[in-house]
Order: structure tokens, then C-alpha cells, then sequence
């Protein structure tokens, strides 16, 4: 079966980029989607079709997709970013999310 | 404005069944999928499947095929996932979550609030 793979962990200092990786094979040939998870809350898509930012969501966040790599980068982090990052894919016809990277902003 | 309002909390013991629910608004329910997300406590996402609303047509995950059946009921605007029987396993949190557009590919736009399943003797 499919698989993402994510780094379990990632801290960044208030102000810097934080970069959140997602790894599957040939990835970059689908469409890579980023959720954002709060403590209490339920997921908040914060990237999709790679790139692509909803409405509401500010503009230091972006994502690019090539290879076998998703990356979500947060440029400017600021502590109302910490939280816990989920990549999501197709595959088969089946979705697949990634196990979560937890980002710590100290 | 889209909402999807979920059933309340439940505890269950071991074998017994359960359904829970989900109740779209604000758009035209039958146009979009709908999917059931789990989440143990502490643990990240996993996708159980998706419904078409519109014609009932179900794609499930293979980790719980057999184990969970997914319905919806157009005239009230809701879906459901339902177990017959209930193992201890099952404890976690339960998202409902609308497809983006009806395609393989798309993302998931809005969720429901969660539904805390909890299965004990």
C-alpha cells in the first residue's frame, strides 16, 4: 500500500522558516494536500493541489511538490503555528495521509 | 455557510453496534462526497472511506472494509458510519469531512467537529 512520510517532529524560533516534509513514492505526480491540526480541533486545510492556499489562510504559508517530496514551508512562523501538519495523497483511488509532524515553535 | 454538525459522544460496551452521524448544510448535499477520518487519541489521521451522497456509491479503505458500513440519507441531508460490532479498538475520535469536489484527487474542505467513540467494558 501507499505511504507518506513525515518527519515526526520540527521546531523552528518564532519568526524563522519552517520547512515540513512529506515523502511517497513518485509523489510529485499527484497532488499533494496540507492540514493543519490545533490541540482540541479538527483539521484545517492550509494547502492543496500542492500549492494552492484557501481563502483565509495567510500567505506565509506555501507548498511545492517534485519528485517524491511535498514540502510545506511557513515562512515568518508565528506561535499561533504550532501544531501538527498532515500531508494527504490519492492513491488507487484510496486516500492517504502522512503520520503528522508535530511543529514546535520556541 | 458550510457546516457539517456531527452526532455527540458514546460509550459503548464490546459488541455493541452504534451509529453515528453527520449533517451537512449550507450546500447541495448530494454534490459532494463524504468521508470518515478516525483519529486515536494521540495518534494521526487515518481514512476510512468515502459515500457519494448522491447514489450511495462507497469506497472503503481496506483497513476497514467489513468492519464499518457508510450511508447517508439525502431527505435529511446526513451521513452515517455504523459498526455492529464493537471492539475496544475502536476507541477514538470520528471525523466526518466533504470532498472538495467529486474527483479522485481532491482534498477535503470542511470537516465536522468529531465524534468521541468510546468502547469499554
Amino acid at each position: 500500500s501507499y505511504e507518506l512520510t513525515q518527519p515526526p517532529s520540527v521546531s523552528v524560533s518564532p519568526g524563522q522558516a519552517a520547512s515540513i516534509t512529506c515523502s511517497g513514492d513518485k509523489l510529485g505526480d499527484r497532488y499533494a494536500s496540507w492540514y493543519q491540526q490545533k490541540p482540541g480541533q479538527s483539521p484545517v486545510v492550509v494547502i492543496y493541489q500542492d500549492m494552492r492556499r484557501p481563502s483565509g489562510i495567510p500567505e506565509r504559508f506555501s507548498g511545492s511538490n517534485s519528485g517524491n517530496t511535498a514540502t510545506l514551508t511557513i515562512s515568518g512562523t508565528q506561535a499561533m503555528d504550532e501544531a501538527d501538519y498532515y500531508c494527504q495523497a490519492w492513491a488507487s483511488g484510496t486516500v492517504v495521509f502522512g503520520g503528522g509532524t508535530k511543529l514546535t515553535v520556541l | 455557510e458550510v457546516q457539517l454538525v456531527q452526532s455527540g459522544a458514546d460509550v459503548k460496551n464490546p459488541g455493541e453496534s452504534l451509529r453515528i452521524s453527520c449533517k451537512g448544510s449550507g450546500y447541495s448535499f448530494p454534490r459532494y462526497w463524504i468521508s470518515w477520518v478516525r483519529q486515536v487519541p494521540g495518534r494521526g489521521l487515518e481514512w476510512m472511506g468515502r459515500i457519494d451522497p448522491d447514489d450511495s456509491d462507497t469506497n472503503y479503505s481496506p483497513s476497514f472494509q467489513g468492519h464499518v458500513t457508510m450511508s447517508t440519507d439525502k431527505s435529511i441531508t446526513t451521513a452515517y458510519l455504523q459498526w455492529s460490532s464493537l471492539k475496544a479498538s475502536d476507541t477514538a475520535i470520528y471525523y466526518c469531512a466533504r470532498h472538495a469536489t467529486t474527483a479522485v484527487g481532491t482534498h477535503f474542505d470542511f470537516w465536522g467537529q468529531g465524534t468521541v467513540v468510546t468502547v469499554s467494558s
